[in-house]
């Protein structure tokens, strides 16, 4: 059952335009979002996180978005730069119960010089 | 400062052999996990601990153990390895309280033939 989704595998994006990775998640008990970065031969990053109480948190140029009647956030990285290529992961804490980290599949995002 | 650190970073098991993974962490952690990355699936979680003496099963536990003796040590034991457990396999652990991120190691790329 995979609580944390990451529907798309890969995105391409130019130098500069918009990078928009998306995340759908089922367990409404979740208290907190995170997203990672990850580059090959190395273990994930800590990119930027979000309480269940808010909608939007901002840091630099990332931005996540959450939308809790859709179940859904998304990142927002403007503008995309070359060392943006990584995989990003969403992952999802239940702080209430079991202080699981669940983590959603990757996307591979790729910036087009 | 080293964070977590895993132990070894390459290995190489014929099918029937056991081994152990070592995470340590110098950060004062008291969450501390075990994931598993294969192409296409995401991190996985193995086992993971909410403190010294406690462990908890997470996504995909079958073939592993796991012990916490000490606060800053996570081992990860593989007692009769088989061909699917070839992977990389990565440590994290976190502080207690919110959405705290969590602190990856640098991966252990376990083959198993």
């Amino acid at each position: 059952d995979q609580q944390v989704k990451q529907n798309s595998p890969s995105l391409s994006v130019q130098e500069g335009r918009i990078s928009i990775l998306n995340c759908d998640y089922t367990n409404s008990m979740f208290d907190y979002f995170l997203w990672y970065k990850k580059y090959p031969a190395e273990g994930p990053t800590f990119l930027i996180s979000i309480s269940s109480i808010k909608d939007k948190n901002e840091d630099g140029r990332f931005t996540v978005f959450l939308n809790k009647s859709a179940k859904h956030l998304s990142l927002h990285i403007v503008p995309s730069q070359p060392g943006d290529s990584a995989v990003y992961f969403c992952a999802a804490i239940s702080n209430f119960g079991n202080e699981k980290l669940t983590f959603g599949t990757g996307t591979r995002l790729t910036i087009i010089p | 400062n080293a964070g977590v650190t895993q132990t070894p970073k390459f290995r190489v098991l014929k099918t029937g052999q056991s081994m152990t993974l070592l995470c340590a962490q110098d950060m004062n952690h008291e969450y501390m996990y075990w994931y598993r990355q294969d192409p296409g699936m995401g991190l996985r979680l193995i086992h993971y601990s909410v403190g010294e003496g406690t462990t908890a099963k997470g996504e995909v536990p079958d073939g592993y153990n796991v012990s916490r003796l000490k606060k800053q040590n996570f081992l990860l034991g593989l007692e009769s390895a088989a061909p699917s457990q070839t992977s990389v396999y990565f440590c994290a652990s976190r502080r207690s309280g919110g959405g705290t991120e969590a602190f990856f190691g640098q991966g252990t790329r376990l083959t198993v033939v």
